[in-house]
């Protein structure tokens, strides 16, 4: 099983959309959380940092479940810019590398 | 100001080279990660730098994985003979280590490397 799990999508989305990804992350040790966003061929950026009490960036919010291990991005008013591929990443405690989730990819359509 | 910088930003060899891949970071950052990226995958990582600390290794998949650090700074890693299976993007970051927090990684546009 791996560390982070995502639904690698695609998912296919119009203009104006709100569109919700999810991810699952197996380790409790896990002490910090982010969303990344790549571009095609190119390196990941880091999105947005999550907090246990949810954070609201624009039009995109991050919530964070440690009972569940559950963490979700949530973007409002999809843009045609939005489309990429969106990196679940936990970071354990004690250690400084990233674990990432494989990504979920998102499309909006014109 | 200068992000993370990599080169060659493509390199195609054929089985059984060795390989150089070269990272520049952040001045400033202290730790310097490299991760790898195959096709349709997350980024997995391979070795960490901080400071003058022993490098955290236990990601290199097999002992023809090695990276060293120069200075606290260029970081160099060194694929000996090359198999198919290690055809990946090779991703280097570098972050500012301020305290026991998690600092933001901050990503190299990566190295392409095809084995043939």
């Amino acid at each position: 099983r791996k560390e982070v799990e995502q639904d690698p999508g695609p998912f296919n989305v119009p203009e104006g959309a709100t569109v919700a990804f999810n991810c699952t992350y197996s380790n409790s040790a896990s002490q910090s959380f982010f969303w990344y966003r790549q571009d095609c061929r190119k390196e990941p950026k880091l999105l947005m940092s999550v907090y246990s009490s949810g954070n609201e960036d624009g039009r995109f919010t991050a919530q964070l479940n440690r009972a569940s291990q559950y963490i979700s991005l949530l973007i409002r008013d999809s843009k045609l810019s939005d489309s990429a591929t969106y990196l679940c990443v936990v970071n354990r405690a004690g250690r400084r590398a990233l674990t990432f989730g494989s990504g979920t990819r998102l499309q909006v359509q014109p | 100001g200068a992000g993370v910088s990599q080169s060659p930003s493509n390199k195609v060899t054929e089985k059984g080279k060795d390989v150089e891949l070269r990272c520049d970071p952040i001045s400033g950052h202290t730790a310097l990660y490299w991760y790898r990226q195959s096709l349709g995958q997350g980024l997995e990582f391979l070795i960490y730098f901080q400071g003058n600390s022993a490098p955290d290794k236990s990601g290199l998949p097999s002992d023809r994985f090695s990276a060293e650090r120069t200075g606290g700074s260029v970081s160099t890693l060194t694929i000996q003979r090359t198999q198919q299976e290690d055809s990946a993007v090779y991703l280097c970051a570098s972050s500012f280590i301020a305290g026991g927090s998690t600092d933001t990684q901050y990503f190299g546009p990566g190295t392409r490397l095809t084995v043939l």
